[in-house]
């Protein structure tokens, strides 16, 4: 079985510019979440959609957005990129809500801005 | 504020020396206490989830245990392959994220 998929693997973009990260779930999976992680650090909570609708929002300005479509695929969206925004983006998704299901993580986004 | 502390941050040990790693954590009302393990440049693997005090899982070398306060992760007779960096992590109050601790790097040599 297919595990979480993140598309692209890797991207450079230039301050001010915008990305748009893309995630699919393991088949059957309706909540999917997104994660920051920069070198050194643990994932940050971005933000939880379950069922096409946001259930939770992590400590992120609103230069960050996202979305979750009818096939529960995802994107994360972040605009006027900043150099601090360079880290690992990883997308997580479960089967249902917390506590009863666990977070299964894809590879991952390395985003790098210069 | 919900927190996660892990130490040390670095472990070196030789293949078969057993050892573990601490996870301390404030939380109000623990829903979920998740471990996982996370490879140089790749997402984090699930390894297992612990809901309440007393209670302890197993998976190959690795074993997990949980109290009101922290939980362990206990490495039994470690290969090189069990190198990784080790996260722990609490579900949120609102049950929507999962809140993560800086994570422990294992290094095992033969």
């Amino acid at each position: 079985d297919a595990g979480v998929t993140q598309s692209p693997t890797h991207l450079i973009k230039t301050r001010g510019q915008h990305v748009t990260l893309r995630c699919s779930p393991i088949s059957g999976h309706k909540s999917v979440s997104w994660y920051q992680q920069v070198l050194g650090q643990g994932p940050q909570f971005i933000f939880q959609y379950y069922e096409k609708e946001e259930r939770g929002r992590g400590n992120f300005p609103d230069r960050f957005s996202a979305r979750q479509f009818p096939n529960y695929s995802s994107e994360l969206n972040v605009n006027a990129l900043l150099l601090g925004d360079s880290a690992l983006y990883l997308c997580a998704s479960s089967g249902g809500l917390a506590p009863a299901y666990e977070q299964y993580f894809g590879p991952g986004t390395r985003l790098t801005v210069t | 504020e919900d927190q996660v502390t892990q130490s040390p941050e670095a472990l070196r040990l030789q293949e078969g020396e057993s050892s573990s790693l601490n996870c301390s954590y404030t939380v109000s009302g623990l829903r979920g206490l998740f471990w996982y393990r996370q490879d140089p440049g790749k997402g984090p693997e699930f390894l297992f989830t612990l809901y309440s005090a007393g209670e302890e899982k197993e998976k190959e070398r690795l074993k997990a245990t949980l109290t009101k306060k922290e939980s362990f992760l206990h490495i039994t007779a470690p290969k090189p392959e069990d190198s990784a960096t080790y996260l722990c992590a609490v579900e949120n109050q609102a049950g929507t994220a999962l809140i993560f601790g800086k994570g422990t790097t294992l290094s095992v040599s033969s």
